[in-house]
């Protein structure tokens, strides 16, 4: 099973500054990964898939990056909207599908 | 455009049969998708619980030692989780969802594009 490790556990940013959310695979997962955000209340939201690709409707200040077994969720400039907690997934190899668990963002 | 709604007790007792129905509209539980279940349980992260595909692949998670049953009704354009044996851990909210598919090139990416709503199991006597 892969296990993804996030962090920080919260994350404690002040709106209009950057955000940045890491995620680590404990193996290789090429970019088989997504984000996900969730608010309180509702169902998790796909934010970013296969590493970097924004889907449909994802602001273009949220952006993707890595491979293998590092990533990093980047908000450029934080908005109201945005404070929730976020998620990530790796698609590589399963059964298992497996997420980490979740970096909280909070309004500094 | 495609809505999940998730459905069933929101309450079970220990030992007995959790059952959740996740009925599709919007399209059809036959077309191309594959279609899971996940959970959220208090407190913690995401658990991805098992998927299926109408024509009949299933996979679970090994975490539920076979605990757990994915099926799906066509002619209600729905698909159903049991698990059985439950126990207070078992107590999560829980979504259904659907896989990704690329029409454009016919690959299956298994994140989740389209999500229900949830709902919220309670495992108490």
């Amino acid at each position: 099973e892969i296990v993804m490790t996030q962090s920080p556990a919260t994350l404690s940013v002040s709106p209009g500054e950057r955000a940045t959310l890491s995620c680590r695979a404990s193996q290789s997962v090429s970019s088989n990964l997504a984000w996900y955000q969730q608010k309180p209340g509702q169902a998790p939201r796909l934010l970013i898939h296969a590493a970097s690709t924004r889907a449909t409707g994802t602001p273009a200040r949220f952006s993707g990056s890595g491979s293998g077994t590092e990533f990093t969720l980047t908000i450029s400039s934080l908005q109201s909207e945005d404070f929730a907690v976020y998620y990530c997934q790796q698609y590589y190899s399963w059964p298992p599908l497996t997420f980490g668990q979740g970096t909280r963002l909070e309004i500094k | 455009q495609v809505q999940l709604q998730e459905s069933g007790p929101g309450l079970v007792k220990p030992s007995e049969t959790l059952s959740l129905t996740c009925t599709v509209s919007g399209d059809s539980i036959t077309s191309y998708y594959y279609w899971t279940w996940i959970r959220l349980p208090p407190g913690k992260g995401l658990e991805w619980v098992g998927h299926m595909h109408h024509g009949g692949t299933i996979y679970y998670n090994p975490s539920l030692k076979s605990r757990a049953t994915i099926s799906v009704d066509t002619s209600s354009n729905q698909f159903s989780l049991r698990l059985n044996s439950v126990t207070a851990t078992d107590t999560a909210i829980y979504y259904c969802a659907r896989h990704y598919f690329d029409i454009s090139t016919g690959r299956y990416f298994f994140f989740m594009d389209v999500w229900g709503k949830g709902t919220t199991v309670t495992v108490s006597s």
